[in-house]
Formats: C-alpha cells, sequence, structure tokens
C-alpha cells in the first residue's frame, strides 16, 4: 500500500515563529500537493510539485512557500506563522503517469498557531 | 465560472437507510468526476471516479454514483447505510485537457449516521 507520511499529527507554535511541515511518500510518485482543510472551506490547495526542485503555486499560496529536494519529500513552510494559518494541513501524492486520477492522503496535521 | 458544489453541508441517515449526496458542477465539456471520503482523524480516500462510459459507476465499500449530463450531476448513492460511513465526503473534479491541472475539491459533505 501507498503510504503517505506527514511528521506530526498535533503541532502548536507560536505567531511569528517559522514553521516546518513534512511529507514523505514511499511509492516513487511524481506528484505531490499541500492542501489546507476548513470547516465550510474544503480543501484548498497552496503548493503542488510535479517533479523535482519543481513546484507551482496553487488556489492560496500567500504566508507558505514549498520545497522539493528529492522525489519522495515535500515540505510545506510557514515562513512567520500567523493565527489566520491555524488549519489541518493534508499531503497527498499521486503517480505522473495520464490524467491524475488517484490522490493518496496523509493523515494530516493540525496546526494551531497562539 | 468553473466550479463543483456540493449543496449540502451536513446530512443525518439513520443506519440501514437509503443515502444520497449531491454534487453539480459547472465545466464548459464534462470533466473527470470523483468521490473522496476522510474518515474521522484520517486523510481522504478515493471511493469511485467517472471518466467515460457506463453512467453508474460502482466504487468501493458499497457505494456508487451516477452521472447526469442533463443536469450536471454525480450524485453519490448507498442502499443501506453503516454507522462506520459517518464520515466527511468530497466531490471532485478535473476539467477535461487541462494539462496538468490539480483535482478541485468541493466543499465536503459530512454525514452523520444515527441509530
Amino acid at each position: 500500500d501507498v503510504k503517505v507520511t506527514q511528521s506530526s499529527r498535533y503541532l502548536v507554535k507560536r505567531t511569528g515563529e517559522k514553521v516546518f511541515l513534512e511529507c514523505v511518500q514511499d511509492m516513487d510518485h511524481e506528484n505531490m500537493f499541500w492542501y489546507r482543510q476548513d470547516p465550510g472551506l474544503g480543501l484548498r490547495l497552496i503548493y503542488f510539485s510535479y517533479d523535482v526542485k519543481m513546484k507551482e503555486k496553487g488556489d492560496i499560496p500567500e504566508g507558505y512557500s514549498v520545497s522539493r529536494e528529492k522525489k519522495e519529500r515535500f515540505s510545506l513552510i510557514l515562513e512567520s506563522a500567523s493565527t489566520n494559518q491555524t488549519s489541518m494541513y493534508l499531503c497527498a501524492s499521486s503517480d505522473g503517469l495520464g490524467v491524475v486520477e488517484k490522490l493518496f492522503f496523509g493523515s494530516g496535521t493540525q496546526l494551531s498557531v497562539l | 465560472a468553473q466550479s463543483v458544489t456540493q449543496p449540502d453541508i451536513h446530512i443525518t441517515v439513520s443506519e440501514g437507510a437509503s443515502l444520497e449526496l449531491r454534487c453539480n458542477y459547472s465545466y464548459g465539456a464534462t470533466p473527470y468526476l470523483f468521490w473522496y471520503v476522510q474518515s474521522p482523524g484520517q486523510g481522504l480516500q478515493l471511493l469511485l471516479k467517472y471518466f467515460s462510459g457506463d453512467t453508474l459507476v460502482q466504487g468501493i465499500k458499497g457505494f456508487e454514483a451516477e452521472f447526469k449530463r442533463s443536469q450536471s450531476s454525480f450524485n453519490l448513492r448507498k442502499p443501506s447505510v453503516h454507522w462506520s460511513d459517518a464520515a466527511e465526503y468530497f466531490c471532485a473534479v478535473l476539467p477535461r485537457n487541462s494539462g496538468n491541472t490539480p483535482l478541485v475539491f468541493g466543499k465536503g459533505t459530512r454525514l452523520s449516521v444515527i441509530a
């Protein structure tokens, strides 16, 4: 089974801190994605990557950056955390063959910024 | 504007009752269509997908969905709901000929199951 592992299940940070959310997949997938999930807003795409060292902005990239130095790892960075970034963050991956049809998700990181 | 809509934020059904979750899309050409489920504390899991062909699609966990072009809908159904089906359900679309555009998710419908 494909496994997408997010390093932390719960995270509490202070306003202004630099925060790293790590995601690792073990199936040699080409594509990786970061979403945030908020009640009533569903999933919103922050950034995605279709190859190592490649990144594309999603719908809500402001306040975030990403890093993909290795194929299996895709990191989401909050340069200066703010309270409005308190959310559930979901990482996903998929293979690069044809239509992106099946995303494999991690269990999520619930981030609280105080 | 292109969009995917799940009209119901929260639905409650009795165990053993039938279920229908609605999904409507607004795209020029019929997009690829998906349903995902998120159980409490988990990431999302693909239930089923529609690309072309038979408009009634079978998925995992006893779910099915019907594509209706005339209504721009892709509703999810289950004949008899089990307590373990309590979860959040997301409809998602992928525009055809969109290159590498990622999936677009609806806002989700939360399903509660009562005894």
